[in-house]
């Protein structure tokens, strides 16, 4: 089952432009992982945040996670065409912890 | 250095026949992990080996999925009689040491599975 739900579902913008996306997930957590995932190929590790952390910069990335309300943000700023995947958070799972629990991603449209 | 690698990348398959598909992963690695993903969905866990011991396959969606590492690296994913349901991306993925709730899992490719 999944854990964590993404929102929106997709997202087409403007290169140039900032990207936002959401992450809602239902039990508490260690930490939240991003991941993208671009046509044809594997998924990469982009950013970890940990439960204790409120915000965490990486580059053109920017996450945020508020444990009250069991949700994460990431926004890609200043996109570019290769931004262009799909993007998944995943949480571990308290009890087995090397059992990643993704969403349903974020396709992620970025137009030249 | 390389990177966690699968193969075939691409995999028809007739209703009712066997797969294997292969994981290498990142040399050292001591975990590795499979996962099934759905189009349009995200990955789902299968199963997860540290070294050559298979820890927990509780995702394994039933009996005719078996995952094997018989020697702590390469990895094979055996489905038998395939079904039109296992139609998915199996996605392999490693990491250095020991599952732990920080550790960065490095993915492969994928192997797209279809059955016909």
């Amino acid at each position: 089952s999944q854990q964590g739900e993404e929102d929106p579902q997709a997202l087409s913008i403007q290169e140039g432009e900032n990207a936002t996306m959401n992450c809602s997930y239902k039990t508490s957590i260690n930490n939240l992982q991003w991941y993208r995932q671009n046509s044809g190929r594997g998924l990469v590790h982009l950013i970890l945040i940990r439960s204790n952390e409120r915000e965490k910069h990486s580059g053109r990335l920017r996450v945020t996670l508020d444990t009250s309300k069991k949700s994460s943000s990431l926004l890609i700023t200043a996109s570019r065409a290769a931004d262009t995947a799909s993007y998944f958070c995943a949480t571990p799972r308290m009890d087995s912890s090397y059992k990643l629990i993704f969403g349903s991603g974020t396709r992620l449209l970025v137009r030249p | 250095g390389a990177g966690v690698s699968q193969s075939p990348r691409y995999k028809v398959a007739k209703r009712g026949q066997d797969v294997a598909l292969r994981c290498d992963p990142i040399s050292g690695h001591v975990s590795l992990f499979w996962y099934q993903q759905a189009l349009g969905q995200g990955p789902e866990f299968l199963t997860y080996f540290q070294n050559e011991a298979q820890l927990d396959k509780s995702g394994l969606p039933s009996d005719r999925f078996f995952a094997e590492r018989p020697e702590g690296s390469v990895s094979t994913l055996k489905i038998q009689r395939t079904q039109q349901e296992d139609s998915a991306v199996y996605l392999c993925a490693s990491s250095p040491v020991p599952g732990l709730a920080e550790d960065t899992q490095y993915f492969g490719p994928g192997t797209r599975l279809t059955v016909l």
